[in-house]
């Protein structure tokens, strides 16, 4: 069973062009979780999405992201207009389900460099 | 803001010492979650414990919960140098994870 798979692994984009994120979950999981990291820093959660369903955005910018989770296919982070601020390690996580005992299993996260 | 907030930043222990990490939060959970990231690194879930367990063990890991202190400790012990890592606690509410800035540990060989 593979795990969450993540690409691409390194993203770098000069400022004012699109980053795309994908994030194929665990087979079996419904349930996606886009975090971002700053370095020497925790992470910070940005979306919760279920199969075409965003369910909670709060964490994510109101302009430039967006993040889908389609029927078919991975979820797309997608970061229109980079800008320098917006280089960080992005992370996927993916659960069976949503509940409070669930865990979440995580990707190994697309670093995006901004020049 | 952040939830948790590890303590200590950074841990340095000879190879075969217990490491502690402990980690404080500010609001009730549901839940209380250790993860390791290796440098550069994705993140490894080590254990989950509820709000009303008090202590879980997996391996050479000891996971502590005190509710009332809105506190938890990892401890490893007998350390290796492959524990070399930062350590995360993170606190669900429900399906949002909210992360402390994590501990940098060290294990000198």
């Amino acid at each position: 069973n593979a795990g969450v798979m993540q690409n691409p692994r390194h993203l770098v984009r000069r400022r004012g062009q699109e980053a795309r994120l994908r994030c194929s979950p665990m087979k079996g999981h419904s349930h996606v979780y886009w975090y971002r990291q700053l370095p020497e820093e925790g992470l910070k959660f940005m979306v919760y999405l279920q199969k075409e369903n965003i369910i909670d955005e709060s964490g994510m910018p109101k302009e430039r992201f967006s993040a889908e989770f389609p029927k078919e296919g991975p979820s797309i982070l997608r970061i229109q207009q980079v800008v320098r601020g917006d280089s960080a390690a992005y992370f996927c996580a993916s659960s069976p389900g949503q509940g409070v005992s669930e865990t979440q299993y995580f990707g190994p996260g697309t670093r995006l460099l901004v020049l | 803001s952040q939830q948790g907030e590890e303590d200590p930043q950074a841990l340095s222990i000879q190879e075969g010492e217990n490491a502690t990490m402990n980690c404080s939060y500010k609001t009730s959970i549901n839940n209380l979650q250790w993860y390791r990231q290796n440098s550069g690194r994705g993140l490894v879930h080590l254990i989950l414990i509820r709000s009303n367990e008090r202590e879980k063990h997996s391996g050479r890991l000891r996971v502590t919960l005190d509710t009332s202190k809105k506190s938890s400790s990892l401890l490893i012990t007998a350390s290796r140098a492959a524990d070399t890592a930062s350590y995360f606690c993170a606190t669900g509410s429900n399906y949002q994870l909210i992360w402390g800035a994590g501990t940098k540990l060290i294990i000198k060989p």
